[in-house]
C-alpha cells in the first residue's frame, strides 16, 4: 500500500523558473512532513519540513504549501537553479519514529 | 557537525550468502534507523534502534537481521542474499524524538549473482 504519492515522477524546468512538486497522503494521522534532496551517489539531506497545523512553510527559494483537507502538500522552487538538479522525496511520519517515503521525483533544471 | 559512514561502499555477494553492512555515526544520536531504496520506490525501513538497547522492526524486516552494537554503531545484515537482488542501503540517525531530522549516509550499494 502506498501512503505517499508524489508526483511528477521526473520534471524538467528551465533556469530561473518555478518548479512544482506534489505529495499527497492516505494516512489521517500522519502530521509532520519532511522533503528531503538527494543527488546521485549520496544520501537524502532534509531540505524543509511542515507540521500539519501550518498551511505553509518557507525557507528561501523553497516552499511547502499544505492542505490538510485534501491531504495534500506541494514543494515550490522558485528561480530554480542547475544545482537544484536532484531527486526530491516527500516523506510522512505519525509523530513516531517511521517515515514513510514518497519514490522521488526528479527534476532537472536546464541552463 | 557530524558524520555518518557506511561501509562497504559496493557489497556483491552470492545469492544465500550471509551478507553484513555497518554503519557509524558520530552525532551521538540516539536513534538510528536502516532502510532500503530501490530505484523507482523510495524508501522503506527495515530496522530501527532508538535507543543503545532498543531494536524495532520496520515494514521491511523480513530476511534482515540487525544489531545494535553501541550508541554509535548499527548494522545490518541480509540473512539470504536474494539473487538479482540489486539495491542501495542507507543507514541514518537522529536525535531521540518524535520529528528529529534524520541524518543519511551515502549508502552501501548491494549487488547479488
Amino acid at each position: 500500500q502506498q501512503q505517499v504519492r508524489q508526483s511528477p515522477q521526473s520534471l524538467t524546468v528551465w533556469e530561473g523558473e518555478t518548479a512544482i512538486l506534489n505529495c499527497s497522503y492516505e494516512n489521517s494521522a500522519f502530521d509532520y512532513f519532511p522533503w528531503y534532496q538527494q543527488f546521485p551517489g549520496e544520501g537524502p539531506a532534509l531540505l524543509i519540513a511542515i507540521r500539519s497545523v501550518s498551511d505553509k512553510k518557507e525557507d528561501g527559494r523553497f516552499t511547502i504549501f499544505f492542505n490538510k483537507r485534501e491531504k495534500k502538500l506541494s514543494l515550490h522552487i522558485t528561480d530554480s537553479q542547475p544545482g537544484d538538479s536532484a531527486t526530491y522525496f516527500c516523506a510522512a511520519s505519525p509523530g513516531n519514529y517511521k517515515y514513510v517515503f514518497g519514490a522521488g521525483t526528479r527534476l532537472k533544471v536546464i541552463a | 557537525g557530524g558524520i555518518i559512514t557506511q561501509t562497504p561502499k559496493f557489497l556483491i555477494g552470492q545469492e544465500g550468502q550471509k551478507l553484513t553492512l555497518k554503519c557509524q555515526q558520530n552525532f551521538n544520536h540516539d536513534t538510528m534507523y536502516w532502510y532500503r531504496q530501490d530505484s523507482g520506490k523510495g524508501l522503506r525501513l527495515i530496522y530501527y534502534s532508538i535507543t543503545e538497547n532498543d531494536l524495532q522492526k520496520g515494514d521491511l524486516s523480513e530476511g534482515y537481521d540487525a544489531s545494535r552494537e553501541k550508541k554509535s554503531s548499527f548494522s545490518l545484515t541480509v540473512t539470504s542474499a536474494q539473487k538479482n537482488e540489486m539495491a542501495v542501503f542507507l543507514c541514518a540517525s537522529s536525535h531521540r524524538g518524535s520529528g528529529a531530522e534524520q541524518f543519511f549516509g551515502p549508502g552501501t550499494r548491494l549487488t547479488v549473482l
